[in-house]
């Protein structure tokens, strides 16, 4: 079972949707949460963190958090074509000095 | 005004070479990291230096060998280049403490081992 598990996608939503990106996670001692973008050729970028359980909101993203079901997700609204990356979850756990567990990434497009 | 800079961003050479790639952050922060990530994407850790002390080390071929000569610098040396070296890597920094560690990354280098 992989660490961090994300579906590669891709997923395609229309612009002006909602986009619903999910990340699960295996390790109970999960302690933050980030959500990356990664344009093609750049570097990740992150967009949000989250540590506490229930939802965090920034904008257009909002960030969900529920450890008991070691489930995290990051909803876009009103998706925009410059959303269309690679979204990467990550999870950092404690007491592994502060390094991140990627998931492989979803891939997002947004068509016009 | 870069925050994680690294250089070279390309970097094409032959199996057996060695190569350095070299990253600077001017953030303050007190830990650097180094990532990998190969062509499916897939981002994973390789090293970790906090303060200039070396704190992850993942399973890594020792033909990578970090070095960071003050808390802004690290480096990363690679002996006898594989094929399988082929990737992009990212030097990242965060500041020490809290439970974020937002991590910052650098903006890659491409290596091709030919």
């Amino acid at each position: 079972q992989k660490e961090v598990e994300q579906n590669s996608g891709p997923l395609s939503v229309p612009e002006g949707a909602i986009a619903s990106l999910n990340c699960t996670y295996s390790d109970r001692g999960s302690q933050s949460f980030f959500w990356y973008r990664q344009y093609s050729g750049k570097s990740p970028e992150l967009i949000m963190f989250i540590y506490s359980n229930g939802d965090k909101e920034d904008g257009r993203f909002t960030a969900q958090l529920n450890k008991a079901s070691q489930y995290v997700s990051l909803l876009i609204r009103d998706s925009q074509p410059s959303d269309s990356a690679t979204y990467l979850c990550a999870v950092r756990v404690y007491n592994q000095g502060g390094k991140l567990i990627f998931g492989q990434g979803t891939e997002l497009s947004v068509k016009p | 005004d870069t925050a994680v800079s690294q250089t070279p961003k390309y970097l094409v050479t032959q199996m057996g070479n060695d190569k350095s790639i070299k990253c600077e952050q001017n953030l303050g922060h007190d830990t650097m990291y180094w990532y990998k990530q190969d062509s499916k994407k897939f981002l994973k850790i390789m090293f970790s230096y906090n303060n200039k002390e070396l704190i992850i080390n993942e399973t890594v071929p020792n033909r990578f060998s970090p070095k960071s000569p003050d808390k802004a610098h690290l480096n990363l040396h690679i002996n006898s280049l594989e094929l399988g070296d082929s990737a992009v890597y990212f030097c990242a920094s965060s500041p020490l403490g809290g439970a974020s560690y937002e991590q910052y990354f650098g903006p890659g280098t491409r290596l091709t081992v030919t």
